[in-house]
């Protein structure tokens, strides 16, 4: 099926590291995007490809991939880093062509 | 800078049409692929359809395949959504979104309210 899952939820203490993650098959084939999301905004992608980041983000977030799981991280978490988190990838079932994540909350405390 | 804005969205009864449009500007807009994504009230974001750069290919997810039409303007930079057979679960935040190689999206309007009710 083409789903990728994501925990709900997670918080970080400001400066802390935090990692998101991001399951699912097609994961094993294609690699994931990273979006931020603040409320009433649209996304923004943060991680593409292999480790890429978008100009004018930050070197703190970072992105990596093994198996069927991608991760995303932020080393050294600021207040305006609390956002909902999406991950995303080519569908490998053939009836899409991306598939999202269900989403992270990241709150930073 | 990329950029792409959205218009067209609004208040629809089941069963009704809209057309959703998104204007670009920034970039190649001739040489991208697009899409459309949405977003239910407090759900994820939602894959709904592709076009290419010429027109030639286009994809649609299985909710709105049969129903939706995407299509393109090079000419006028321009990307749309025909919208008919509307039901509720179709009312979303529509966002028009810049391909980036048929690997994902990178991108995003600020998005389109669509609403479909009674």
């Amino acid at each position: 099926s083409s789903e990728l899952t994501q925990d709900p939820a997670v918080s970080v203490a400001l400066g802390q590291t935090v990692r998101i993650t991001c399951q699912g098959d097609s994961l094993r084939s294609y690699f994931a995007f990273w979006y931020q999301q603040k409320p009433g905004q649209a996304p923004v992608l943060v991680i593409y490809g292999k480790n890429k980041r978008p100009s004018g983000i930050p070197d703190r977030f970072s992105g990596s991939n093994s198996g069927n799981t991608a991760s995303l991280t932020i080393t050294g978490a600021l207040a305006e880093d609390e956002a909902d988190y999406f991950c995303s990838s080519r569908d490998n079932t053939g009836n899409l062509l991306y598939v999202f994540g269900t989403g992270t909350k990241v709150t930073v405390l | 800078e990329a950029q792409v804005v959205e218009s067209g969205g609004g208040l629809v009864q089941p069963g009704g049409s809209l057309r959703l449009s998104c204007a670009a500007s920034g970039f190649t807009f001739s040489n991208s692929g697009m899409n459309w994504v949405r977003q239910a009230p407090g759900k994820g974001l939602e894959w709904i359809s592709f076009i290419s750069s010429g027109s030639g290919t286009r994809y649609y997810a299985d909710s709105v395949k049969g129903r939706f039409t995407i299509s393109r303007d090079n000419a006028k930079n321009s990307l749309h959504l025909q919208m008919n057979s509307l039901r509720a679960d179709d009312t979303a935040v529509y966002y028009c979104a810049k391909d980036y190689y048929e690997d994902g999206v990178d991108v995003w309007g600020q998005g389109t309210t669509v609403t479909v009710s009674s």
